[in-house]
Order: structure tokens, then C-alpha cells, then sequence
């Protein structure tokens, strides 16, 4: 997998946007990046993908750099029970399209 | 997207004895994985299971330790073999619905396995 980079932790107040940011220098032209949280003791649970354009959905936004080599993961409004730990993940064909979790952002939103 | 369903949800098992993961999709999905997660730490793929075929074992992980079973294209079964308390983890399945490389991964809820 192209190497991903996040920051350890973050916090947010509730109500507030979480920006969440993942570097991947390595991307090749043909890899996605997908974006995906761990709530404790859940099974992890899809957020959004993305190739070039930005992409949005009910749960976030993505935001992709022109170059590809960072994005952003965007929880317009957090909520107390967006707390959880969120992974950045280039998968390639390398790997057989498996991800490769790194140990992610942990995220913690506030009252 | 695809419901998985993962049997037990979570056991109690004693040293030196097998236990045996079933991971149910609601409908036939390309491909389907296995995860490992340990306690405090991230998710780490076991093994690729393939149907009609012997699955793709990652570094660290052998068929006789963890056999794995995919006789068609809605269920796999995961057997952690032998287990010692170094096994207590949770034991994820994922399927892969979509072109590869486009495709999206869905996870089951996890079998928690404690061994004593």
C-alpha cells in the first residue's frame, strides 16, 4: 500500500467540523483513498473513497489535493458519537486491494 | 453495501483447543478477508480467502494455524488452531463488493476470542 500519515490524535468540539488530515506522497495515479472509522469494539465502518475530485456523502467530505498526495476527511458538524478512530488507507494491487490499517487518527470530540 | 454476519460473536476458550469462525454475507461478493485485531492495537490482515482455492496466507500467518474455508461466494470460515492466549484478539471478516482497487470494504461486527 502507498504509505499513509496521520496525526496520532485530535480533538473537536461537538458541532463543530473536524478536519481530519492524511498524507500519501506515494499515491500512484490509479489508487483510491478511502477513509475508513473504528468505533471501540465496533467492526470498522466505511466513511468515503476518492481518486481526484472531491467526494461527499450523508457522512462526510473528502478533499483531495491536486497533486493526490493528501487529502482531507471532513465531519461537517461532530458529534459526540463521530469519537472514534479514523483511518486513511491507500490500497494497491500489490496487496490484493486489501487495506493496510496503520494505527490512524484518534479522534475525540467534546461536549 | 453488504451485511455481514459473524458466528460467535465472541467465546472463551481454553489452551490448546480450536475454534471455528463462520462469516456470513447477505449477498456473493468478490472477495472476501480475515483481520486480526489484538488488544490496543490496529487491524492486521490474516489471509485472503479465495473461493474454490486455498487462501492467500500475509507474513506471519500459516494455513496450518489458521485454516481458512470459502465454499462459495456468501461464506468463509476462519479455524484459529491450537489456540494459546496470544490468540485473544478479535477475529474480523470483510468483503469486497465492486471492481478491485474501486471497490469498497465492509466489515463484520468481530468475534472477541479470549483464551485462557
Amino acid at each position: 500500500d502507498a504509505k499513509t500519515t496521520q496525526p496520532p490524535s485530535m480533538d473537536c468540539a461537538e458541532g463543530r467540523a473536524a478536519n481530519l488530515p492524511c498524507n500519501h506522497s506515494t499515491i500512484s495515479g490509479n489508487e483510491y483513498v478511502y477513509w475508513y472509522r473504528q468505533i471501540h469494539s465496533q467492526g470498522p465502518q466505511y466513511i468515503i473513497h476518492g481518486l481526484k475530485n472531491n467526494e461527499t456523502n450523508e457522512m462526510a467530505s473528502l478533499i483531495i489535493t491536486e497533486d493526490r498526495k493528501s487529502s482531507t476527511l471532513i465531519l461537517p458538524h461532530a458529534t459526540l458519537r463521530d469519537t472514534a478512530v479514523y483511518y486513511c488507507i491507500v490500497p494497491n494491487s500489490n496487496s490484493g486491494y486489501a487495506l493496510n490499517f496503520g494505527k490512524g487518527t484518534s479522534l475525540l470530540v467534546t461536549p | 453495501s453488504a451485511v455481514i454476519s459473524q458466528k460467535p460473536s465472541r467465546d472463551i476458550c481454553q489452551r490448546g483447543t480450536s475454534l471455528t469462525i463462520q462469516c456470513q454475507v447477505d449477498s456473493q461478493v468478490t472477495m472476501m478477508f480475515w483481520y486480526r485485531q489484538q488488544p490496543g492495537q490496529s487491524l492486521t490482515l490474516i489471509a485472503t480467502a479465495n473461493q474454490g482455492s486455498e487462501a492467500t496466507y500475509e507474513s506471519g500467518f500459516v494455513i496450518d494455524k489458521f485454516p481458512i474455508s470459502r465454499p462459495n461466494l456468501t461464506f468463509s470460515t476462519l479455524t484459529v488452531s491450537n489456540m494459546s492466549p496470544e490468540d485473544s484478539s478479535i477475529y474480523l471478516c470483510s468483503v469486497a463488493t465492486g471492481p478491485l482497487g474501486q471497490d469498497t470494504q465492509y466489515f463484520g461486527p468481530g468475534t472477541r476470542l479470549t483464551v485462557l
